[in-house]
Parts: C-alpha cells; sequence; structure tokens
C-alpha cells in the first residue's frame, strides 16, 4: 500500500535554528515526490518537486533532497515567517497522490 | 490571473442534502483534481480529470460525483450528505506533461453536515 509518512508532527525552533523535516515513503512506482507548505485556512502552496534518488532543490532557506526512501526538507536559518505546516506528497504510475499528515514548524523570534 | 477559484468559502448541510462544490482555473490546465482534508489527517484524493470528459477515481470517491464539460470547471457533487463528509475540500490544476508538475491549489471550501 502506497503511503506517506513525515515526522516530527510538530517542531518548534528558535530563528536562526537549523533542522530537517523528514518524509518517508512507499510507494509502487515513484513518478515524482513533492514538498508544499500550507497557512492556516489556506490551500497548499508549491515547494518542490523530486523525481529521482540524490536529487536537490534549493529555494531560499529552504533545501529538499530525496533517497530511494525517504525525503528530507532542510531549514537553513529560519525566520519567524517560515512558520506553517510542511507537507510532502508521492505520486505513482497510477496517477494517484498520497500526501503525509504534514509537520507543522513554529519558529520564535 | 484568479488562478483557482471555489465557491463556497463555507457552507452548512444537513444530512441527506446535496450540493455541488465548484471549481474553476483559468491557467488553461489540463489536469485538475479534489481533495478532502479533515483534521490531523493529510489530503486525500477524492477525483481527478486529465482533461475535458475525462475522470477518474482517487482513494476516496464513494459519496461524490464529477464531471468535467470545460477545461476551466471541474465541479464535485454531493448526494446524500452525510457526518463523514464534514472536512475541507480543495480543487487543485497543473499542466500535463512527461514529468509531474506543481499542483496550484484554491483557497477551498468548508463543509459541516449535521
Amino acid at each position: 500500500e502506497d503511503q506517506v509518512t513525515q515526522s516530527p508532527e510538530a517542531l518548534r525552533l528558535q530563528e536562526g535554528e537549523s533542522s530537517s523535516l523528514n518524509c518517508s515513503y512507499t510507494v509502487s512506482g515513484l513518478r515524482g515526490l513533492f514538498w508544499y507548505r500550507q497557512d492556516p485556512g489556506k490551500g497548499p502552496e508549491f515547494l518542490f518537486t523530486l523525481y529521482s534518488a540524490g536529487e536537490e532543490k534549493e529555494k531560499e532557506r529552504l533545501k529538499a533532497t530525496l533517497t530511494k526512501k525517504e525525503s528530507f526538507l532542510h531549514i537553513t536559518a529560519p525566520k519567524p515567517e517560515d512558520s506553517a505546516t510542511y507537507l510532502c506528497a508521492v505520486t505513482n504510475t497510477g496517477n494517484q497522490f498520497y500526501f503525509g499528515t504534514g509537520t507543522s514548524l513554529t519558529v520564535i523570534p | 490571473n484568479a488562478g483557482v477559484t471555489q465557491t463556497p468559502k463555507f457552507r452548512i448541510l444537513k444530512i441527506g442534502q446535496s450540493m455541488t462544490l465548484q471549481c474553476t482555473q483559468d491557467m488553461n490546465h489540463n489536469y485538475m483534481y479534489w481533495y478532502r482534508q479533515d483534521p490531523g489527517m493529510g489530503l486525500k484524493l477524492i477525483y481527478y480529470s486529465v482533461g475535458a470528459g475525462i475522470t477518474d477515481k482517487g482513494e476516496v470517491p464513494n459519496g461524490y460525483n464529477v464531471s468535467r464539460s470545460t477545461t476551466e470547471d471541474f465541479p464535485l457533487r454531493l448526494e446524500l450528505a452525510a457526518p463523514s463528509q464534514t472536512s475541507v475540500y480543495f480543487c487543485a490544476s497543473s499542466t500535463p506533461g512527461y514529468t509531474y508538475n506543481e499542483q496550484f491549489f484554491g483557497p477551498g471550501t468548508r463543509l459541516t453536515v449535521l
């Protein structure tokens, strides 16, 4: 069964304290792994797509990496405005999308 | 561009009532999706469409119906609403291609069934 597990469920960081969020997955025929950011009361906002093991992508303070079993979202020197829920999702060869339950990040000034 | 718009923003239904959630995108995207998001749970795919006239089931299609008569619109129909359908519903769209591109999400419809 295809599934996505994210950890930790919640993370509190001091401003400037770097950390990583984990997304582990099992999927039959991975076609893509996605990271989204979701603010309260809003729809998810796209951050990255990763397609193959070893791939890395960066955007401002965020860097996403992918292995055959998991992905990491590294946050370097976070700011309070990075506070949000970060969602991971995968899609398989059957056009199905599976989302994790997310990591709620709070960055304290 | 307005992107993906959804109406209504909020709705309260009684058990057994029916309603249609509207979704429109102005980005000329072929692919459109409906998800539901329950508290503490990940988004679950209900239905998706790869183009006008073509729809397919996602992970949790029971109790819902969809149609896609135009590229822009992808309405979700709830028949005989049940409390289990209380959720936040998100519509999304994306461009097709060999590799999957980003999904653009609407602001969501918060539905309560009492």
